[in-house]
C-alpha cells in the first residue's frame, strides 16, 4: 500500500524564519515519484517540485529546498527566510510508476506572521 | 502549455438538484483524467479515473451512480453530482496527463470547483 504522512498539521513562524515541512512516504514500488504542491486559500494546486526515486540529489530553487532521503523514506521541504506570501497549505504527494493517480498527504498549513 | 481548466470555479445548488463540473485540457490531449475531492481542511482523495471512450474507474467507497463521469473526448471530462446533498459540499479538482510529453512528468491540475449544496 502507498501512503504519505505529513505529521505537522499546522506551523506558525515569524517572517524571515526558516521552516521545514516534513513528509514521510511508504511504497513498495522501486520506481516512484514524489511531489510538493502549494495550495493557497483560492484552492488551486501550485506545482513546486517533482523528484524521481532514482534521483536523490537535493534541490534548491530560490528560497525553497528539498531533501530527499530514500533511507528514511522522507522528502522534506524547507523554506528559508519565510515570507507572508508563503502562507498556504502544502501537500506532499506520491505516485507509483505506470499510473498518474496521486496519493496525497494530509497537508501542512503554514502561517507566516508579519 | 499543459493547462487544465475547470468550470465552474464555484457553484451553489439546492439540495436534490444535479450539478455538472467540466474539466478541460486546453492545449493537450488526455485519454485519462482524474477526479479528486477535498473536504474542508482535509486532504485530496481520489474519487475516480476518467477514461476517454470507456467507463470510469471508481475508488472504493465512491458511489458511481451518484458521481457520474463522462469522458467523451480527449480534452473533456465531466463530473455530475446527482441529487446533491449538503454532505456533497466539497472542493472538486481534476487532473490530466499530457500524452505527448516524453517521459514521466507530473499530472496537471485544474483550479478546482467549490461546490456548496444548500
Amino acid at each position: 500500500a502507498q501512503k504519505v504522512t505529513q505529521a505537522q498539521t499546522e506551523i506558525s513562524v515569524v517572517e524571515k524564519e526558516d521552516v521545514t515541512l516534513d513528509c514521510v512516504y511508504e511504497t513498495r514500488d522501486t520506481t516512484y515519484y514524489l511531489f510538493w504542491y502549494k495550495q493557497p486559500p483560492s484552492g488551486e494546486l501550485v506545482f513546486l517540485i517533482r523528484r524521481n526515486s532514482f534521483d536523490e540529489q537535493n534541490e534548491i530553487s530560490g528560497r525553497y529546498s528539498w531533501n530527499f532521503q530514500k533511507s528514511t523514506s522522507s522528502f522534506n521541504f524547507t523554506i528559508t527566510a519565510s515570507q507572508v506570501v508563503d502562507s498556504a497549505v502544502y501537500f506532499c504527494a506520491l505516485r507509483g510508476s505506470g499510473t498518474y493517480k496521486y496519493i496525497f498527504g494530509t497537508g501542512t498549513r503554514l502561517k507566516v506572521l508579519a | 502549455g499543459a493547462v487544465v481548466s475547470q468550470h465552474p470555479s464555484w457553484v451553489i445548488c439546492k439540495s436534490g438538484t444535479s450539478v455538472k463540473i467540466e474539466c478541460r485540457s486546453l492545449d493537450f490531449q488526455a485519454t485519462t483524467m482524474f477526479w479528486y475531492r477535498q473536504f474542508p481542511k482535509q486532504s485530496l482523495m481520489l474519487m475516480a479515473t476518467s477514461n476517454e471512450g470507456s467507463k470510469a474507474t471508481y475508488e472504493q467507497g465512491v458511489e458511481k451512480d451518484k458521481f457520474l463521469i463522462n469522458h467523451a473526448s480527449l480534452t473533456l471530462s465531466t463530473l455530475t453530482v446527482t441529487s446533491a446533498h449538503p454532505e456533497d459540499s466539497s472542493f472538486y479538482i481534476c487532473s490530466a496527463r499530457d500524452l505527448d510529453r516524453v517521459g514521466n512528468t507530473e499530472a496537471f491540475f485544474g483550479q478546482g470547483t467549490r461546490l456548496t449544496v444548500v
